[in-house]
């Protein structure tokens, strides 16, 4: 059945380690996004994608990169240079106006 | 600056009374407007969206271009509705990105 999926589900990382996040949809949806969900602090934007090989900065994208080789994937890279990574990451698609989200990753740096 | 402000962060109502889940935004241009929801354990997912003038579960929400205001209303709480919502424009001709408030938990008790 369509939809948007995220794995892994629980990610832990090193101090210091590079992480990637996937997020894959068969919606056919052509853009992409991803969100940090923060306790108190909402839902805030990392980086969209309105097409395949193009993506723009959301408001938070220090010390993260993505890509968007392909329709369906948008991954997300978590560098060291992310000085508080450890949070919950959501991935959405679109297609107009309508979100779909996907069911999230939880990071946490060890 | 383009915000969005959800003034309370856990509103909590007893079962049968009215519901009112404030959301004020400040947006230079003309901004579509949704409300999203998370119920426990779920994904977070489209309640409704101010254009579709839609009564969904219950709830409505009227723009309010002159308060600049997306208030979401019920007039009688039910304990499913007990989730996180989250108020959310689109800027119109700014690329369909989604900015999310900080989000209100409503608690329904019996």
């Amino acid at each position: 059945d369509g939809g948007i999926t995220q794995s892994p589900k629980y990610l832990f990382r090193k101090e210091g380690q590079n992480v990637t996040l996937s997020c894959e949809q068969n919606l056919n949806h052509d853009a992409m996004y991803w969100y940090r969900q923060d306790p108190g602090q909402g839902l805030r934007l990392i980086y969209y994608s309105q097409i395949v090989n193009d993506f723009q900065k959301g408001d938070i994208a220090e010390g993260y990169s993505v890509s968007r080789e392909k329709k369906e994937s948008f991954p997300l890279t978590v560098t060291s240079a992310q000085k508080n990574p450890t949070a919950f990451y959501l991935c959405a698609s679109s297609l107009d106006y309508g979100y779909t989200f996907g069911s999230g990753t939880r990071l946490t740096v060890v | 600056a383009q915000r969005v402000t959800q003034p309370e962060k856990l509103l909590s109502v007893f079962k049968g009374a009215p519901v009112e889940l404030k959301c004020n935004y400040s947006y230079s241009g003309s901004p579509e407007l949704f409300w999203y929801v998370q119920y426990s354990r779920q994904r977070l997912q489209l309640l409704l969206r101010h254009i579709s003038r839609e009564s969904i579960k219950g709830f409505t929400a009227d723009l309010n271009k002159g308060e600049t205001s997306f208030h979401l209303k019920k007039p009688f709480a039910q304990e499913e509705d007990s989730a996180m919502y989250y108020c959310a424009p689109i800027l119109t001709g700014g690329g369909n990105k989604l900015t999310f408030g900080t989000g209100t938990q409503l608690k329904v008790e019996l």
